[in-house]
């Protein structure tokens, strides 16, 4: 079973523009990780968030967490048109502490 | 090698047919797992080992799935019988034990026809 879903499932910009993708769980966790995959190719992890942080920065990504909500963002600024791939949000916990049950993705297409 | 290896990276077989499918993980990762991802979906968690015991196997969708870790290292996943409903991408992933975050290989492409 997947527990995150991400919102939107595509999105399409222009390069300069900022993406953000939203991420939705239900089961307490002990941490969110994002993770991107480019067509065709395996998972590149890109940031992890404990479930006692609200707020992560990593180059010109952005991800925030909200326990309360069950929710998660990752922010893309100043996208570049090798930013798109498909991104994944991946949570560990809910009674597992080392298996990461992931979302369906949200594509990304920066067109340039 | 540096990262995850996968082999191979592409199998085309025929329904009812036996596949073997490898992972040669980082070294000195203790844990191993098997991920299956369909088109336009997530991957979903097929079975983790810690060394050489699988610890969790909760994923794998029936008895013709099967994998072992004989050395703690290199990971074969097994699917007798195969069906046409096992076609997707089997992702073998690496990671060092309590650090969370995964290495991921390429993949193996299983098509059956």
């Amino acid at each position: 079973s997947q527990q995150g879903e991400e919102d939107p499932q595509a999105l399409s910009i222009q390069e300069g523009e900022n993406a953000t993708m939203n991420c939705s769980y239900k089961t307490s966790i002990n941490n969110l990780q994002w993770y991107r995959q480019n067509s065709g190719r395996g998972l590149v992890h890109l940031i992890l968030i404990r479930s006692n942080e609200r707020e992560k920065h990593s180059g010109r990504l952005r991800v925030t967490l909200d326990t309360s909500k069950k929710s998660s963002s990752l922010l893309i600024t100043a996208s570049r048109a090798a930013d798109t791939a498909s991104y994944f949000c991946a949570t560990e916990g809910g009674g597992s502490n080392y298996k990461l049950t992931f979302g369906k993705g949200t594509l990304l297409t920066v067109n340039p | 090698g540096a990262g995850v290896s996968q082999t191979p990276s592409n199998k085309v077989t025929e329904k009812g047919k036996y596949v073997e499918l490898r992972c040669d993980p980082i070294s000195g990762h203790t844990a191993l797992y098997w991920y299956r991802q369909s088109l336009g979906q997530g991957p979903e968690f097929l079975i983790y080992f810690q060394g050489t015991g699988a610890a969790d196997d909760s994923g794998l969708p029936n008895d013709r799935f099967f994998a072992v870790r004989p050395e703690g290292s290199v990971s074969t996943l097994k699917i007798q019988r195969t069906e046409r409903g096992d076609s997707a991408v089997y992702l073998c992933a690496s990671s060092t034990r309590g650090e969370g975050v995964l290495f991921f290989g390429e993949g193996s492409r299983l098509t059956v026809l």
